[in-house]
């Protein structure tokens, strides 16, 4: 079964950089057909999309985060990243690692999700 | 402010049924039948319940169903159960440049 599994630091001061890994279990990250995103939520509040990576390094991002964001893949590790630069208070939350297929569909595979808490 | 609109509470007794709406754009739902829905319980990852519309994923109830006319989706679960009480939230594929968007979620309680 497959497992995805979010690390990185909980804590992140304002104007630096937000760092987080996702471990692929069960599964490998280079399976045709599958993305793997980030998606996020604010305490008490809805989900946001983050962006998307295929295995070849193909990159989708949500535009609202006026290229902040940047997802990178290491198929020899199983694992993708994210980083989001110049973090302020509006980017605390609970950050998820997903898989899905095309269009977004079939996003049924997600991290416990870590929470990211952003101040000084 | 969310792209998609839902009701922010719905209710209903167990074994009622209750239809959860989800409202975009011709851009958003009524342009693709790429439509999501989640179920959220506190301090838990989403639950995939409904994609593409009215497909289930394996392990769903078929309790849980999923519609779309024009630019409105909606979920209807059937035989309400005291594990249905969480939030819902609605997605739709958007295009190549927004991607994905999402509802506000809504507070489903099982009075």
């Amino acid at each position: 079964q497959l497992q995805l599994q979010e690390s990185g630091p909980g804590l992140v001061k304002p104007s630096e950089t937000l760092s987080l890994t996702c471990t692929v279990s069960g599964g490998s990250i280079t399976s045709s057909g599958y993305y793997w995103a980030w998606f996020r939520q604010p305490p008490g509040k809805g989900l946001e999309w983050t962006g998307s990576i295929y295995y070849n390094g193909i990159t989708y991002y949500n535009p609202s985060l006026k290229s902040r964001a940047t997802i990178s893949v290491d198929t020899s590790k199983n694992q993708f990243s994210l980083k989001l630069s110049s973090v302020t208070a509006a980017d605390t939350a609970v950050y998820y690692c997903v898989r899905h297929l095309r269009y977004f569909t079939l996003a049924s595979d997600w991290g416990q999700g870590t929470l990211v808490t952003v101040s000084s | 402010q969310s792209a998609l609109t839902q009701p922010p509470s719905a209710s209903g007794s167990p074994g009622q049924s209750v239809t959860i709406s989800c409202t975009g754009t011709s851009s958003d739902i009524g342009g693709y039948n790429y439509v999501s829905w989640y179920q959220q319980h506190p301090g838990q990852a989403p639950k995939l319940m409904i994609y593409e519309v009215n497909k289930r994923p394996s392990g769903v109830p078929d309790r849980f169903s999923g519609s779309k006319s024009g630019n409105t989706a909606s979920l209807t679960v059937s035989g309400l159960q005291a594990e249905d009480d969480a939030d819902y939230y609605c997605s739709s594929y958007a295009g190549s440049n927004i991607h994905v968007v999402f509802g506000g979620g809504t507070k489903l309680t099982v009075l």
